[in-house]
């Protein structure tokens, strides 16, 4: 299993500001993820976070908009750039631990932001 | 991936046998399908996952028919702590990466 943990857990942001979320796994992991979450929705995938190499966005997603970094294999970051109120939203990070059926994603509990 | 069909909501009563049935028409040969639990204000649990047949753990049973065109997440003697988002999702072993459908609300009544 993987115990995932995220910071901000939440955050009240003003229009036009960056944000970078924190995601650290507890053991190391072979694929990251991030997903957004609109209060109500289901989730839908930002990327995957790659160790060492640019992320691979899904459609409709752009790195400017969505940076995202994986130095190593514990440690994730999604910055949410330039927000704007469609923008608020829950960001999850989410692992594959690679020891566990191939399915079997871990999750955080989630960063909710706040854009005004 | 495959795209996966299931009910909007779902009520039960405490006690009874839950049974949500997804369908995934779509579905390739070599993907998988897998069932998560969300809680309000927190992230999926995984819950079960299978291939073909049928696959139980001691939160739930998953069945598969032979097309595997569809699965039905079978959970015993719900409680109303079973109140919660059920998605069904099918996977692929070397991407990793799940496509979250919209989800069943199952709503557990004393």
């Amino acid at each position: 299993s993987a115990v995932i943990s995220q910071k901000p857990s939440r955050d009240i942001c003003q229009r036009g500001t960056s944000l970078t979320i924190q995601c650290q796994v507890d053991s190391q992991v072979t694929m990251m993820f991030w997903y957004r979450q609109q209060p109500g929705q289901s989730l839908t995938l930002i990327a995957t976070a790659n160790q060492g190499s640019e992320a691979t966005y899904e459609s409709g997603f752009v790195i400017d908009k969505f940076p995202i970094s994986r130095p190593n294999l514990t440690f994730s970051t999604l910055t949410v750039s330039n927000m704007s109120p469609e923008d608020s939203s829950i960001y999850l990070c989410s692992a594959l631990a690679g020891t566990g059926l191939p399915g079997e994603l871990f999750f955080g509990e989630g960063s909710r932001l706040t854009v005004l | 991936l495959a795209k996966t069909t299931q009910p909007i909501s779902m009520d039960s009563y405490e006690g009874q046998e839950v049974n949500i049935t997804c369908s995934h028409n779509n579905i390739a040969t070599n993907d998988y399908i897998t069932w998560y639990q969300q809680f309000p204000s927190q992230g999926p649990r995984f819950i079960i996952q299978g291939y073909k047949t049928k696959v139980t753990n001691e939160v739930a049973s998953l069945f598969i028919p032979a097309d595997r065109k569809s699965s039905t997440l079978s959970l015993p003697r719900v409680s109303l702590s079973d109140t919660a988002v059920y998605y069904c999702l099918v996977g692929r072993s070397n991407t990793g990466k799940l496509i979250f459908g919209q989800g069943t609300t199952l709503q557990v009544k004393p």
